[in-house]
């Protein structure tokens, strides 16, 4: 099975921050990875696929890059609807696997 | 609008058996790949098991093959989820996700597992 191991596990942030994400496979996926965001009590909402492209919709402060076995989700500008948990997800094999979730919090 | 409603979640004992369903409406069903994905209390996300367009392929975590079994009715727009051989383990929200990587998720369904 392919691990996925997210860093931070949880971090503060201040609005404006620049916040960076990282998810490091246990083995090459390629670019099959995707990126959702999950706020308390809701539902998880995809943000990026193909590890780079952004989703319909979704601001363009957030962005993703990587390939291989290292990928980030970057927000260029946090804003106060950014507090959330933060998940990557591998597709590239089965079973499929998502990393251990980012808790971003309000500093 | 696109919308996905599972239902089918409750209380069940250890050794138990549910059965969940999730209705789809509001895109082309028959055209997707659909998948549970659960979360345990206060847990991350967890993929359970996912099934192609035609229900052909079918594949699962470790962890509930031989237990669980994934199945849809592309006449009906559902997709459903026996679970078998329940385990305290298996207690979480199960969400119902259509597309290869979750494009849509429903609300989720409860399964307690617990005597």
């Amino acid at each position: 099975d392919i691990q996925m191991t997210q860093s931070p596990s949880a971090m503060s942030a201040s609005v404006g921050d620049r916040v960076t994400i990282t998810c490091r496979a246990s083995q090459d996926i390629s670019n099959y990875l995707a990126w959702f965001q999950q706020k308390p009590g809701k539902v998880p909402k995809r943000l990026i696929y193909a590890a780079s492209s952004l989703q319909s919709g979704v601001p363009s402060r957030f962005s993703g890059s990587g390939s291989g076995t290292e990928f980030t989700l970057t927000i260029s500008s946090l804003q106060p609807e950014d507090f959330a948990t933060y998940y990557c997800l591998q597709h590239n094999s089965y079973p499929l696997t998502f990393g251990g979730g980012t808790k971003v919090e309000i500093k | 609008e696109v919308q996905l409603v599972e239902s089918g979640g409750g209380l069940v004992q250890p050794g138990g058996s549910l059965r969940l369903s999730c209705a789809a409406s509001g895109f082309t069903f028959s055209s997707y790949w659909m998948s549970w994905v659960r979360q345990a209390p206060g847990k991350g996300l967890e993929w359970v098991a996912n099934i192609n367009q035609d229900g052909s392929e079918k594949n699962y975590v470790d962890s509930v093959k031989g237990r669980f079994t994934i199945s849809r009715d592309n006449a009906e727009n559902s997709l459903f989820l026996q679970m078998n051989s329940l385990r305290v383990e298996d207690t979480a929200v199960y969400y119902c996700a259509a597309g290869a990587i979750f494009d849509y998720w429903g609300q989720g369904t409860l399964v307690t597992v617990s005597s």
